[in-house]
């Protein structure tokens, strides 16, 4: 099985930094690769796929990029509503596998 | 619209098994893969299975030996099936289609506990 290494698992930053989350894939997975935020008692929301490619909605501050098995996903000036939980999923090969989370609190 | 709604019993007794049905609408079971994912209180996610357009079946590693998922079409459901249940299966069951998990399920809360 293909094992995603987010870090960090928990960060605290302020409203206007550039916060960037990363996953670490085991195995090459192409650009196979989903992010996702989630907020507390909701269901998860993919933030952006394919690596690099932002979903529908998503605000232009999330970024995605690839260097090497390194993912990031980057938000360039941070929001309130930004505070919540964000997972990347790898969907290369089956069993598709989750990092372990990462909690991103607003100082 | 693409709607999920996972159903279910909030409470399982050890040992026993869990059913969960997710019931879909706005789009064909035939052309789309769903998968099963789940949460634990405070924790990750967990990719489970998924049923693919075509009824055949992918599980995770893990749990391959306690779980089944299956479909009927005809009532647009998809069912999830996992025995020997124990206190680390409390969680939160979701239900998901693939595109991009661009549509989720509100979730289901099972605990597990005598």
């Amino acid at each position: 099985d293909i094992q995603m290494t987010q870090s960090p698992s928990s960060m605290s930053a302020s409203l206007g930094d550039r916060v960037t989350i990363t996953c670490q894939a085991s195995q090459d997975i192409g650009n196979n690769l989903i992010w996702f935020q989630q907020k507390p008692g909701k269901s998860p929301r993919p933030m952006i796929y394919y690596a690099t490619n932002l979903a529908n909605g998503v605000p232009s501050r999330f970024s995605g990029s690839r260097s090497g098995s390194d993912y990031s996903l980057t938000i360039s000036s941070l929001e309130s509503e930004d505070m919540a939980d964000y997972h990347c999923l790898q969907y290369k090969q089956y069993p598709l596998t989750f990092g372990s989370g990462t909690k991103l609190e607003i100082k | 619209q693409v709607q999920l709604k996972e159903s279910g019993p909030g409470l399982v007794q050890p040992s026993q098994t869990l059913s969960l049905t997710c019931t879909v609408s706005g789009f064909s079971l035939t052309s789309y893969n769903v998968h099963w994912v789940r949460q634990p209180p405070g924790k990750g996610l967990e990719w489970m299975g998924r049923m693919r357009y075509n009824g055949d079946t992918s599980y995770n590693s893990a749990l391959k030996s306690r779980l089944s998922i299956s479909r009927d079409t005809s009532k647009n459901q998809v069912f999830l099936k996992m025995n020997s249940l124990q206190t680390d299966d409390t969680g939160t069951y979701y239900c998901t289609r693939a595109g991009y998990f661009d549509y989720w399920g509100q979730g289901v809360m099972v605990t597990v506990s005598s």
